[in-house]
Formats: C-alpha cells, structure tokens, sequence
C-alpha cells in the first residue's frame, strides 16, 4: 500500500484566498483524522471521521476550517478565507478500527502551507 | 497547565549513549500511552505502544509507564545517528474519549 497520501506538499498562498488540502487514507481504514502542527502549539487534532462520517470537529479552530469526506478514499480541508496564522503543517492520518485511537494511526506527508 | 509536557529539548548525545525520553501528565485516568517518532519533514509514525504501567522492549527501545508518578519514558539504547528525530509521546483514555492527546515533542540529535 502507498500510505496515506497528501495533495498538495507545499501550498503558498496570499492572506484571503481559499486554501483546499486533500488526502487519501489507506484503503480499508475506519478513521480518518486531520492534524495541524505548529511550533508554538505542536500536534492538534482538528477533526475526525469514521466512515466518512465527521464525528467530532470540536479542534476545528474556527469557521473558516471546514472539512468533507466524501467517500471512504478521500477527505478535504478547506480554509476559506485563509489568514497568516493558518500556516502549519497540515497532515492526514488513517487507522483501522473503532479502537482507532488505541490503534496505530498511519500519518501522510503533511501539507506545508504559508499564508502571505 | 498542559494535561502532557514534554520537554521540547533540543537533546544532543553521542552516538553509542543511551537516551531518556520523558512525558509527564495530570489525568489519571489515561491508560494507553505511545511513542511516536517523526523525521524531518515526515509524518509521525507509532513507535511503542504500553497499556497501563509496566514496561514493554522492542530492540534497542523501551517503553516505561510509572502511574503512580504519571511519568512516562522512552529509553534508547546504542543511540545511532539515525535515531536523530522528534519524538511525540501521546496518551489516551476513556476520558478523553481515546483520543490523543499530544506532547510538544523532543528534538533528539544523535552525534556521530
């Protein structure tokens, strides 16, 4: 299996534009989860989805964040309008089972995104 | 106060040293805790994984858990320079409803 895979690497962009991150989680995974990680704040979890269905976005930070899984092989992460303090490392993260937290999450790449 | 410190370091050592890895945390109730490495520019990826206290070896690495303290440990024994990474403890329980929660991270430099 490829992994988790993440679209794009590196966004750059301008303070104001909608900013969309993709991810493809390892196919026949349960969970599916949203992390950002910065310096100051390190890993947070933003949401999460179990079949495709969101079932906590409580670190969601504010509505400007939103996220979609359309299907059980892939999710986005939208940032609409997008500020200089969204940048972060945004990564994807799968896992197998309910006990998806006690379980192994399998984590992609991340996204580097720098809002200017 | 953070429910899970860890210092961010960065810790540098000598290649061949053995390495201490340490989180403190305040809930209790927490019983599963793991370690996750992640390189530069990578994702993190699960490391150990304990269950209440005790330790637990795989190789080079143990995992160390003292409830009673809420301490836990990640030891490396011969630390080679390809140990050079971030290491995240996370932990979970029933009330958090298992989900992580996260440590900063300890940069860890393995010098040649």
């Amino acid at each position: 299996d490829a992994g988790v895979i993440q679209s794009p690497r590196h966004e750059v962009t301008e303070m104001g534009q909608e900013v969309t991150l993709r991810c493809k989680p390892i196919s026949g995974h349960d969970y599916l989860f949203w992390y950002r990680q910065t310096m100051m704040r390190g890993l947070e979890l933003l949401i999460y989805f179990n079949n495709n269905v969101p079932i906590d976005d409580s670190g969601m930070p504010e509505d400007r964040f939103s996220a979609k899984m359309p299907n059980a092989s892939f999710s986005t992460l939208k940032i609409q309008p997008s500020e200089p303090r969204d940048s972060a490392v945004y990564f994807c993260a799968s896992s197998l089972d309910r006990v998806g937290f006690l379980d192994t999450q399998y984590f992609g790449p991340g996204t580097r995104l720098t809002v200017l | 106060q953070k429910e899970v410190e860890q210092d961010p370091g960065p810790l540098s050592v000598p290649e061949g040293a053995i390495v201490s890895l340490n989180c403190t945390y305040s809930n209790s109730a927490f019983q599963y805790f793991m370690w996750y490495r992640q390189y530069s520019r990578k994702g993190p990826e699960l490391l150990m994984y304990t269950y209440s206290s005790g330790n637990k070896e795989d190789g080079r690495f143990t995992a160390q858990v003292d409830k009673s303290s809420k301490y836990i440990s990640l030891f490396i024994r011969d630390s080679q320079p390809s140990d050079s990474a971030t290491y995240l403890c996370a932990m979970s329980g029933m009330d958090s409803n298992y989900q992580l929660i996260w440590g900063a991270g300890t940069k860890l430099i393995i010098k040649p």
